[in-house]
């Protein structure tokens, strides 16, 4: 099957400007993370859907970080205006609406590189 | 709430040695676990995960972990090092109670084989 897929792989852009990022996830996977990594550390979690509704979204910058997932698939990332220290990856991953062991992990994406200047 | 620890930013380890890489979990319900490897410019790939079929899990590669519940810990170790190995490597946890839960990473440890 097709893993998740995200676009660009890079982007740079100056400071207040704005950026989006999209990720096309697994087929049927109900669940979608969009994740930052920043150089040296552990992928952060952004926001996390279950289908097109919002389930956890607690360290998402909500004054200039959007996201949606509409009609349950695709999801775009927007940050408007960012900011120097929005540099970084930002990791999509998805993972299966099926319950059991067989379906715990998250699959993920090649990401998007983000440098802010 | 759940969250890992990972005891040491750098493991560096001659080729042919052991290796040892520690994550402590933290977590109110019975956990799920996650080893995953990042190759430089590359998303996350799996390892190996933990679902309370097994405590001892092998992954791909030669990795494997042990679930120690008294301990908290799901350390990853590889009998013999490969150059190949050579990567990033996050611990991750999830709670197992709810089919929504979400899925925390470690801040990682980097991996070095000398030759």
């Amino acid at each position: 099957e097709a893993g998740v897929a995200q676009s660009p792989r890079y982007k740079i852009i100056e400071k207040r400007q704005s950026v989006a990022f999209w990720c096309n996830p697994i087929s049927g996977h109900a669940t979608l993370y969009w994740y930052q990594q920043i150089l040296g550390q552990g992928p952060k979690l952004l926001i996390q859907f279950q289908n097109n509704g919002v389930v956890d979204d607690s360290q998402l910058p909500k004054d200039r970080f959007s996201a949606e997932r509409l009609k349950g698939v695709d999801s775009t990332l927007k940050i408007q205006p960012a900011k120097l220290e929005d540099s970084a990856v930002y990791l999509c991953a998805s993972r299966s609406r099926r319950t059991g062991s067989m379906n715990t992990e998250a699959f993920f994406g090649q990401g998007t590189r983000l440098t802010v200047v | 709430a759940q969250s890992v620890t990972q005891l040491g930013s750098h493991v560096s380890v001659s080729e042919g040695a052991l290796v040892l890489l520690r994550c402590n979990y933290s977590s109110s319900v019975p956990p799920y676990l996650f080893w995953y490897v990042q190759y430089p410019n590359q998303g996350l790939q799996l390892l190996l995960k933990y679902t309370s079929a097994a405590t001892l899990v092998k992954g791909i590669n030669g990795f494997e972990a042990e679930f120690k519940k008294s301990e908290t810990s799901f350390h990853l170790t590889k009998p013999s090092a490969h150059m190949s190995d050579a990567a990033e490597y996050f611990c991750a946890v999830r709670g197992s109670g709810s089919s929504a839960s979400k899925i925390i990473f470690g801040s990682g440890t980097r991996l070095s084989i000398r030759p």
